[in-house]
């Protein structure tokens, strides 16, 4: 069975700092792996997937995520965020082949709270 | 916005009752996926179908079903209504069975009074 685990529930940070918003995954088979960002009252938006190839991953809004194997995880970062970065940010996997159901499974989530 | 829309965007009704809430995926996607949102169970895979045929389950609960019809468009039906289903329920959808980029939609809030 697959989980993913979101490391931190919250992060606070200023304005114009990096962050990191880190995510471990445990899955017996190879996966797809998935940023979503969660504003206020609305519904998930991809930020950035890794299906394959570069384990550097680009996304919208200048987020990028880093896939590692032997660690497991895929960690998001932005090396200067926005107030307007303020949201619910979901890890998320899927199983790659024939096992591949469509069926997303997801972390706890992480709070990043932009601070002027 | 991601092409799927749900209806209606806020439900309150009362135990025991039943509702249907209703997703019209992007064009051209053939597969719609059903999650519910929560504070204590977060986000959890309810059950997808891919061309008006069920693919996958996850911890769907019994006296919830669902359906696709011809048109690709889906409900998720909840029947005798308990307190603890009172949720966000988003639809996604994506273009084939493989799931290597879902479109959420903005979700239905449920209240179960």
């Amino acid at each position: 069975a697959q989980s993913v685990t979101q490391l931190d529930s919250q992060v606070p940070v200023f304005e114009e700092a990096p962050v990191e918003l880190r995510c471990n995954y445990s899955s017996s088979v190879s996966v797809y792996l998935f940023w979503y960002v969660q504003y206020p009252n609305q519904g998930l938006q991809l930020l950035l997937k890794y299906l394959s190839g570069s384990t550097l991953v680009k996304g919208i809004n200048g987020f990028e995520a880093e896939f590692n194997k032997s660690q497991t995880s895929f960690h998001l970062r932005k090396p200067s965020v926005h107030i307007s970065d303020t949201a619910e940010y979901f890890c998320a996997v899927s199983e790659v082949g024939s096992g591949n159901t469509g069926k997303l499974i997801f972390g706890q989530g992480t709070t990043l709270q932009v601070k002027p | 916005d991601s092409g799927v829309t749900q209806t209606p965007k806020h439900l309150i009704t009362a135990t025991g009752q039943r509702v249907t809430l209703r997703c019209s995926p992007r064009s051209g996607d053939l597969s719609v996926y059903w999650y519910q949102q929560s504070l204590d169970q977060g986000l959890q895979f309810l059950i997808q179908y891919y061309n008006g045929e069920e693919r996958a389950k996850g911890n769907i609960l019994e006296r919830f079903s669902a359906q696709q019809f011809p048109d690709l468009h889906s409900e998720l039906n909840l029947s005798s209504l308990e307190l603890g289903d009172s949720a966000l329920y988003f639809c996604a959808s994506s273009v084939g069975r493989v799931v290597t980029e879902a479109f959420f939609g903005q979700g239905t809030r449920l209240t179960v009074v």
